[in-house]
């Protein structure tokens, strides 16, 4: 089946910092990308929708400033925490669909020290 | 999308069918069930989806009652590996976000 690839897998950076989560989808081409964040114990909690070649749509409440996402090519998506502080410390999902099912990468676990 | 209610929590004997209930009461008549699962510090996992007829893949059979307010996921012979919580989801469409619930968190015993 489709793969998509998250990069990388854990990271630890210090506050004020930021860091960038790449998401690829493998063996096929995604207009759309997703990225979750998700907290221990808690489900999945959609952040924004990527799309290729225009402005991403965030979800209510989520800074667009902070979270920043680019999606420059029809297999790439990224997402840089901005000034990252220890409460953006969590787990980063990306989805990407291809026709009729979701495909989601392996997570991207976030630690600001 | 419609809203699903699933039990925060079961438990099935290894080797069991585990099913898992999900209503979704509010459903339209263009939105599909799908189910995912999440396996502990992974990312979901794509199981199964149907819109009116019961579904079976290799990993597991989705019956879809005929007023489509409710499923229920079957996992026929469940082993450890299938300790995860799943996720029933209504979307309108294949290529529609997806939006999470709390999902069940399936443990299987020895």
């Amino acid at each position: 089946g489709a793969v998509v690839s998250q990069h990388p897998s854990r990271v630890i950076c210090k506050s004020g910092t930021s860091v960038k989560i790449e998401c690829r989808s493998l063996d096929f081409q995604a207009t759309t990308m997703f990225w979750y964040r998700q907290f221990p114990k808690q489900s999945l909690m959609l952040m924004a929708t990527s799309n290729e070649g225009s402005k991403a749509t965030y979800e209510q409440g989520v800074e667009k400033d902070k979270f920043l996402i680019n999606h420059a090519s029809l297999t790439l998506s990224t997402l840089t925490v901005t000034s990252a502080h220890p409460e953006d410390s969590s787990f980063y999902i990306c989805s990407a669909i291809e026709v009729p099912e979701a495909f989601f990468g392996q997570g991207t676990r976030l630690t600001v020290v | 999308d419609a809203k699903t209610t699933q039990p925060p929590s079961m438990d099935c004997a290894e080797g069991r069918a585990a099913n898992l209930p999900c209503n979704h009461s509010t459903i339209s008549g263009n939105e599909y069930v799908y189910w995912y699962r999440q396996i502990h510090s992974q990312g979901p996992q794509y199981i199964i989806h149907g819109l009116k007829n019961n579904e079976t893949n290799e990993m597991a059979s989705l019956i879809i009652t005929e007023d489509r307010k409710s499923s229920t996921l079957i996992l026929p012979h469940a082993t450890l590996r299938d300790t995860a919580v799943y996720y029933c989801i209504v979307r309108y469409s294949s290529a529609s976000k997806i939006i999470f619930g709390s999902g069940t968190r399936l443990s299987i015993r020895p």
